[in-house]
């Protein structure tokens, strides 16, 4: 089974909206609603910041939002930050080994 | 506040054992599924394995299938994953991760421990 794919790399200046895309197949992103992001800082675990597609946890900026269309989905983070610079992740749960994450992507802000 | 907390990590010969702990804290613990999801140094995320609320379901990653083995006690809130026949490939931070949802195997993961690392080398 192969990595969700994800670009290595985005950027943007602060105040502007990114999308990191997270393409798989119609037995993992397309064919399920468990498709989660995290944000790792340095040194530090991951973070949950969307599941189910496009739901925030608690306590997660309303700058953060998760969609689905057919085998890709996309974080957008809306009014970038300077503490928004990190490695993502998109997660999917699949029908041979279960879960799978995307490669990653490293997110600079400018 | 939830926490879960790593241990067992260590510098260890190629082929043989080591057993990880996670002792968990401030949720009820067997309500939820727990998983391990491993980082190699420099590298992305990769599931290895998860086990049930009540151990009746288990899922393991191929690359680790008949090496390590994922078991949990509810009583003492601690999940293990003992990992054998161990290669340098194995080599990464391992992290202990609650399923978002109680009662399922298989979900999206919060929180995550800090990990433990494991490295393999002779």
């Amino acid at each position: 089974q192969s990595a969700l794919t994800q670009p290595a790399s985005v950027s943007g200046s602060p105040g502007q909206s990114i999308t990191i895309s997270c393409t798989g197949t119609s037995s993992d992103v397309g064919g399920y609603n468990y498709v989660s992001w995290y944000q790792q800082h340095p040194g530090k675990a991951p973070k949950l910041m969307i599941y189910e597609v496009s739901n925030r946890p608690s306590g997660v900026s309303n700058r953060f939002s998760g969609s689905k269309s057919g085998n890709t989905a996309s974080l957008t983070i809306s009014g970038l930050q300077a503490e928004d610079e990190a490695d993502y992740y998109c997660s999917s749960y699949t029908s041979s080994i279960k879960v799978v994450f995307g490669g990653g992507t490293k997110l600079t802000v400018l | 506040e939830v926490q879960l907390v790593e241990s067992g990590g260590g510098l260890v010969q190629p082929g043989r054992s080591l057993r990880l702990s996670c002792a968990a804290s401030g949720f009820t613990f067997d309500d939820y599924a727990m998983h391990w999801v491993r980082q190699a140094p420099g590298k992305g995320l990769e599931w290895v394995s998860g086990i049930s609320w009540n151990s009746g379901s288990i899922g393991y990653a191929d690359s680790v299938k008949g090496r390590f083995t994922i078991s949990r006690d509810n009583a003492k809130n601690s999940l293990y994953l003992q990992m054998n026949s161990l290669r340098a490939e194995d080599t990464a931070l391992y992290y202990c991760a609650k399923l978002g949802l109680e009662w399922l195997l298989y979900g999206w993961f919060d929180p995550w421990g800090q990990g433990t690392l494991v490295t393999v080398s002779s």
